[in-house]
């Protein structure tokens, strides 16, 4: 076990709605980065939180957004769903920006109908 | 390395022989690489990691090899266990700001008792 936790574990929404998920750091790392995980491919990179700022982006629209809180916990908003956002989103943590070893949680698994 | 299609690659062989996966990234200046195993409905998991000043690193049953000549990075398990059956991900990235992690395609290995 990584110690990073996601909540919740499956998710069910329909198009155009919002979806919130979230993600504890293990402890001592403040740093958390998001990843989507389609089914039969590798993870791709969303954005990175470091000490609560957004530190880099990977290719996904402004609609993916999110927050990191002053216990390095961090959250993932997806606004006006689509079909093709159904996938595993994975977070995972690392003790530093800097540091490359990333730790990561079970996932959510997201179906958008 | 860069995920493409829904198909993996997949490794089959028998319970108690060495397992050999193999990886090609795409970019040059990447200096740090990890081998990661998710399971079925599971996050991905930290296995090894190792530099681009280093050519080799052992582990437990493991052993990374890079080439950086050829961009090339190959995972080898000895005496391969029914516990071992994953998919396996390698993943690079390089020194910057934001660590993110590119991943490859990903190789299903199959343990056969």
């Amino acid at each position: 076990e990584t110690g990073v936790t996601q909540s919740p574990t499956h998710l069910i929404k329909t198009r155009g709605q919002q979806v919130t998920l979230r993600c504890s750091s293990q402890s001592g790392h403040n740093t958390v980065s998001w990843y989507q995980q389609a089914l039969g491919q590798g993870p791709q990179f969303i954005f990175q939180y470091y000490r609560e700022e957004e530190n880099g982006r990977g290719n996904f629209p402004p609609r993916f957004s999110g927050l990191q809180f002053p216990n390095y916990s961090s959250e993932l908003n997806v606004n006006a769903l689509e079909l093709d956002d159904s996938a595993l989103y994975l977070c995972a943590s690392s003790r530093d920006r800097k540091q490359e070893t990333q730790y990561f949680g079970p996932g959510t698994r997201l179906l958008v109908l | 390395g860069e995920s493409v299609g829904l198909h993996l690659p997949t490794l089959s062989v028998q319970e108690g022989d060495n397992s050999i996966i193999n990886c090609a990234y795409s970019n040059s200046a990447s200096d740090y690489f990890i081998w990661y195993k998710q399971e079925s409905g599971k996050g991905p998991q930290f296995i090894i990691d190792i530099r681009s000043n280093m050519d080799k690193r052992q582990g437990q049953r493991v052993t990374v090899l890079l080439n950086k000549t050829v961009k090339h990075l190959s995972l080898q398990i000895a005496a391969t266990q029914p516990g071992d059956s994953a998919v396996y991900f390698c993943a690079d990235t390089y020194g910057g700001a934001t660590n993110k992690l590119i991943f490859g395609t990903g190789t299903l290995l199959a343990v056969q008792p």
